[in-house]
């Protein structure tokens, strides 16, 4: 499974944009690209997934580029809700592998007011 | 709709001492089923999981051990638990090949 590198933590005020970058220089070909958030004492809630491009939701977008050595997560207008751990993972979630993704340490966001 | 339950909710036990943390899920059917910790700090750590009822793939060599004895339940256990083992416990389902995990609340395991 393709390792994953993303910083360690980041800062933002309310109402501004936040982009965090991950890292996945061994991506293979069938490996998408997926976001969880983390609240603290909480389990991991998905947030988004892409394979390639754009994909964007209701609360982020994914910037996928064609070397898909990377991904970034975009989250527009962030709140003080939004304080949390970002997961980057990478995988193709194989049913011989019963789908297994593999977390990294994450980026903590933290946004002030 | 689904909903993912782990109990209990918190656990505090003593070196040495056997372990049981079950789950379970409402809902689906033949969901793929896993087990995590996350020691203090951040980062998940996958010890099991499992694609069907008897079949569990272990992640990690420790004392810990795993079992699905029906469709949608997982527990995980120890015979004798170490200081180590403390952690927060998650349990996690899935329809399989790239689908969303859901996560249940969690269990928080001292281990004194």
């Amino acid at each position: 499974l393709a390792k994953t590198t993303q910083p360690i933590s980041m800062d933002s005020y309310e109402g501004q944009e936040v982009n965090i970058t991950c890292s996945h220089n061994n991506i293979a070909t069938n490996d998408y690209i997926t976001w969880y958030q983390q609240f603290p004492s909480q389990g991991p809630r998905f947030i988004i997934q892409g394979y390639k491009t754009k994909v964007t939701n209701e609360v982020a977008s994914l910037f996928i580029p064609a070397d898909r050595k990377s991904s970034t997560l975009s989250l527009p207008r962030v709140s003080l809700s939004d304080t949390a751990v970002y997961y980057c993972l990478v995988g193709d979630g194989r049913d011989n592998q019963g789908g297994k993704l593999i977390f990294g340490q994450g980026t903590e966001l933290s946004v002030k007011p | 709709s689904q909903t993912i339950h782990q109990w209990p909710a918190t656990l505090v036990q003593p070196v040495g001492s056997p372990l049981s943390l079950e789950c379970t899920v409402e809902g689906t059917s033949n969901p793929n089923l896993y087990w995590y910790r996350q020691a203090a700090g951040r980062g998940l750590q996958l010890l099991f999981y499992s694609v069907g009822i008897g079949q569990i793939s272990s992640e990690v060599p420790q004392n810990l051990s795993a079992s699905r004895p029906q469709d949608r339940q997982f527990i995980l256990s120890s015979k004798k638990l170490l200081l180590s083992d403390s952690g927060f416990y998650l349990c996690a389902w899935s329809l399989g090949r790239r689908s969303e995990q859901f996560f249940g609340p969690g269990t928080r395991l001292t281990v004194l």
